[in-house]
C-alpha cells in the first residue's frame, strides 16, 4: 500500500527554537496533506489541511503563524513550529490524500515533541 | 460539537482472549465510523469502517456494528493474537475523509 514518510519520529527542543517536520509521500503524488495534534489522553486533533501550492487552511484555534506548513511538491508538506514553547510539547501526524477523487487516507507515524 | 470517545486503554489481554474496545460518538448528523490501526513504528492504518446504521464493518477477524440507537461502533474480536497489539483509534465523518474526528486511541496489549 501506499507509503508516507514523517521524519523525525522524536524531537527534543529548547524553547523558543523552531522545529521542523517533513512528511513525505513516497510512491504517490499527495495533492492533499493533513496535519494533526494529540496531546496526552487526548484526540487527536486535526489541526490544518494543506493542498499543494496553495496556502493551508487552519482549523479554528491553530495559529497559522505559529505552525507555518509548507506544501511545495506534491510528495512533501513540512509543519514547522516556530518559537516553541513547552505546551507545544505533543504528537503530531500527517497524512496525505491520493488524489481529488480518491479519497483514501495514508498516515505518516507521527512526531513526538518535546518542548523543555 | 461531533466528537468520538473511546474507552480509556491500555487494554492488557492474554493471547486467545476476546477483545471489545468501546467507542461512541455524538454527531449532528449521519457520520461514517472508521476505526484505525497504529502498529509501532508505523503509521495509522484503515481497520474497517461502516458508512450507515447496522453496517458492520469487518477485517482481519475484527467486526464492529453501527448502532445508531446507542452511538456506538464498539470493536470487536474473538481471538486476539500478540501481533494485534497496537493503539486503536476510533473515528467518524460527515465529510467523507477530509473530517475525521478522532477519539483518544485505545492501546492493546497482547502477552502470550
Amino acid at each position: 500500500g501506499a507509503v508516507v514518510s514523517q521524519h523525525p519520529s522524536r524531537v527534543i527542543c529548547k524553547s523558543g527554537t523552531s522545529v521542523k517536520i517533513e512528511c513525505r509521500s513516497l510512491d504517490f503524488q499527495a495533492t492533499t496533506m493533513f496535519w494533526y495534534r494529540q496531546f496526552p489522553k487526548q484526540s487527536l486533533m486535526l489541526m490544518a489541511t494543506s493542498n499543494e501550492g496553495s496556502k493551508a487552511t487552519y482549523e479554528q484555534g491553530v495559529e497559522k503563524d505559529k505552525f507555518l506548513i509548507n506544501h511545495a511538491s506534491l510528495t512533501l508538506s513540512t509543519l514547522t513550529v516556530t518559537s516553541a514553547h513547552p505546551e507545544d510539547s505533543s504528537f503530531y501526524i500527517c497524512s496525505a490524500r491520493v488524489t481529488a477523487t480518491n479519497e483514501k487516507l495514508f498516515f505518516g507515524s507521527g512526531t513526538q515533541l518535546s518542548v523543555l | 460539537g461531533d466528537s468520538v470517545t473511546q474507552m480509556e486503554g491500555p487494554v492488557t489481554l492474554s493471547e486467545e482472549a476476546f477483545l471489545t474496545i468501546n467507542c461512541t460518538y455524538t454527531a449532528t448528523g449521519y457520520p461514517s465510523l472508521f476505526w484505525y490501526v497504529q502498529y509501532p513504528g508505523e503509521g495509522l492504518q484503515l481497520l474497517l469502517k461502516a458508512t450507515k446504521a447496522d453496517d458492520k464493518g469487518s477485517n482481519k477477524g475484527f467486526e464492529a456494528t453501527y448502532r445508531k440507537e446507542t452511538t456506538s461502533f464498539h470493536l470487536e474480536k474473538g481471538s486476539v493474537q500478540v501481533s494485534d497489539s497496537a493503539v486503536y483509534f476510533c473515528a467518524l465523518s460527515d465529510g467523507g475523509y477530509n473530517k475525521l474526528i478522532f477519539g483518544a486511541g485505545t492501546r492493546l496489549a497482547v502477552h502470550p
